[in-house]
């Protein structure tokens, strides 16, 4: 199965912008990459997705490398409800058999 | 909200007991998923189900199991508890031609 790998964790001012990277070297060219996040005690909630080109949507935006062996997923004006686990996965023809979320990157945002 | 419901919310087994955990989704959501997710881990994929009928698995044993019905509905059961099968236990339904999941909010399961 594919993998991704993130930081572990990113700091970010409210109200300015963040840039969560992705990478996925071994992608292949059925994966979709999707993005979701964790608030504490919740489950995952779904941000966006995407397979070749950017994507933007009411939460964020999606840049995807060119050569797809990685990703970035941009929050414009980051907000304290911001703050949570945001995971990186890649689904196989978007059917979510066997996905693979890793540990995720820890957001703080700074009031 | 997601729409998506889990039961019950908390619960302690002993080591060695069977339980199960049940799930509700949104009418036309046919295919439902459950994870396990492990304190500080994220989480790692169990089974999925489409229209009752398994249609992935990932590596868990065969004492995980599910069940799916038609009023969309699901239900994870796990025979012969461990210890290390203490997790929050995870729901996500996906509506039929969509690329998003509805997660629940899970079920806590502590097994001492």
């Amino acid at each position: 199965d594919a993998k991704t790998t993130q930081p572990n964790s990113m700091e970010s001012n409210e109200e300015e912008p963040v840039h969560l990277p992705c990478n996925h070297s071994t992608i292949s060219g059925t994966d979709y990459i999707h993005w979701y996040r964790q608030l504490p005690s919740q489950g995952p909630e779904y941000v966006i997705h995407g397979l070749t080109s950017n994507v933007n949507n009411r939460m964020a935006s999606l840049a995807i490398a060119e050569d797809r062996k990685s990703s970035t997923l941009i929050l414009h004006r980051a907000t304290l409800r911001d703050a949570a686990v945001y995971y990186c996965i890649l689904n196989l023809s978007g059917g979510y058999q066997k996905v693979t979320f890793g540990t995720g990157t820890k957001l703080q945002v700074i009031p | 909200e997601t729409g998506v419901t889990q039961s019950p919310t908390h619960l302690i087994k002993t080591r060695g007991q069977q339980v199960t955990l049940r799930c509700s989704s949104q009418s036309g959501h046919n295919t439902v998923s459950w994870y396990q997710q492990a304190l500080g881990q994220g989480p790692q994929f169990i089974f999925q189900y489409y229209r009752e009928e398994e249609n992935g698995r990932g590596n868990f044993p065969p004492r995980f199991s599910g069940l799916q019905f038609p009023n969309y509905s699901s239900e994870l059961n796990v025979n012969a508890l461990e210890l290390d099968d203490s997790a929050l236990y995870l729901c996500a339904s996906i509506r039929t031609g969509g690329k998003e999941q509805f997660f629940g909010p899970g079920t806590r399961l502590t097994v001492l």
